[in-house]
C-alpha cells in the first residue's frame, strides 16, 4: 500500500514564526501536492512538484514556499505565519499513469495564534 | 478555468439505502478525468472512483458508482447500500493539466441508523 506521512498531526505556532511542514511517500511516486482545506472552500492546491528539485504554483501560492531535495520528501513552509494561514494541510503523491489518483496523507492541523 | 460545483453541502440517508451525490463540471478539455474522495472523520482522504472522459461505461467499486453523463457536464457519485461507516465529507474533483486535481467543496453525508 502506498504510505504518506506528515509530520504532524497538530501544530500550534505563533504569528511571524516560520513553520516547516514535512511530506514522505514510500512508493517512488513522481508527483507531490500540497493543498490546504478549509469549511466551504474544499481543498485548494498551494504548490506541486513533478520531480526533484522542481515546483509548480498552484492556485494560492501566496505566503508559501516548498522544497524537494529528495523524490520521496516534500517540504511545505511557512516564511512569516500568519493567522489566516490556520488551516488543515494535505500533502499527497502520485504517480502518472491513465488515472493519476492521488493519495494523501493524514493531514496536519495548523493553527497560528 | 476548472470549475467543480457540489451543490449539496449536507446529505442524510437511512442506512441501507442509496444516496447520489451530485457533481458537475465545467472544461473545455476534450481529455478529462473525474474522481470521487472520501474523507472520514479521521481526516485521510481516500480515492473512491474513477471516470475517464472517453470511457464508454460507467465506472463501479463495489457499493459505488458513478453516474456519468457527459452532455450534461456531471459525475453524480451513487452509494448503495448506505452503512453507518459512510458517514463523512466526500470531494468530486477533477483531473486538470497533466496530473493536477481540482476539488470541489465537498458534501457531508450522515447515515441514519
Amino acid at each position: 500500500d502506498v504510505k504518506v506521512t506528515q509530520s504532524s498531526r497538530y501544530l500550534v505556532k505563533r504569528t511571524g514564526e516560520k513553520v516547516f511542514l514535512e511530506c514522505v511517500q514510500d512508493m517512488d511516486h513522481e508527483n507531490m501536492f500540497w493543498y490546504r482545506q478549509d469549511p466551504g472552500l474544499g481543498l485548494r492546491l498551494i504548490y506541486f512538484s513533478y520531480d526533484v528539485k522542481m515546483k509548480e504554483k498552484g492556485d494560492i501560492p501566496e505566503g508559501y514556499s516548498v522544497s524537494r531535495e529528495k523524490k520521496e520528501r516534500f517540504s511545505l513552509i511557512l516564511e512569516s505565519a500568519s493567522t489566516n494561514q490556520t488551516s488543515m494541510y494535505l500533502c499527497a503523491s502520485s504517480q502518472p499513469g491513465t488515472t493519476y489518483e492521488q493519495y494523501f496523507g493524514p493531514g496536519t492541523r495548523l493553527t497560528v495564534t | 478555468a476548472q470549475k467543480i460545483t457540489q451543490t449539496q453541502p449536507g446529505m442524510f440517508v437511512q442506512e441501507k439505502e442509496a444516496v447520489t451525490l451530485d457533481c458537475t463540471y465545467d472544461t473545455s478539455d476534450p481529455s478529462y478525468g473525474l474522481f470521487w474522495y472520501k474523507q472520514p472523520s479521521s481526516g485521510e482522504m481516500i480515492f473512491l472512483i474513477y471516470q475517464g472522459s472517453y470511457d464508454q461505461q460507467n465506472a463501479t467499486e463495489g457499493r459505488y458508482s458513478l453516474n456519468f453523463q457527459k452532455a450534461r457536464k456531471s459525475a453524480n457519485l451513487v452509494i448503495s447500500a448506505s452503512q453507518l461507516g459512510d458517514s463523512a465529507m466526500y470531494f468530486c474533483a477533477q483531473k486538470t493539466g497533466a496530473n493536477n486535481l481540482f476539488f470541489g467543496t465537498g458534501t457531508r453525508l450522515t447515515v441514519i441508523p
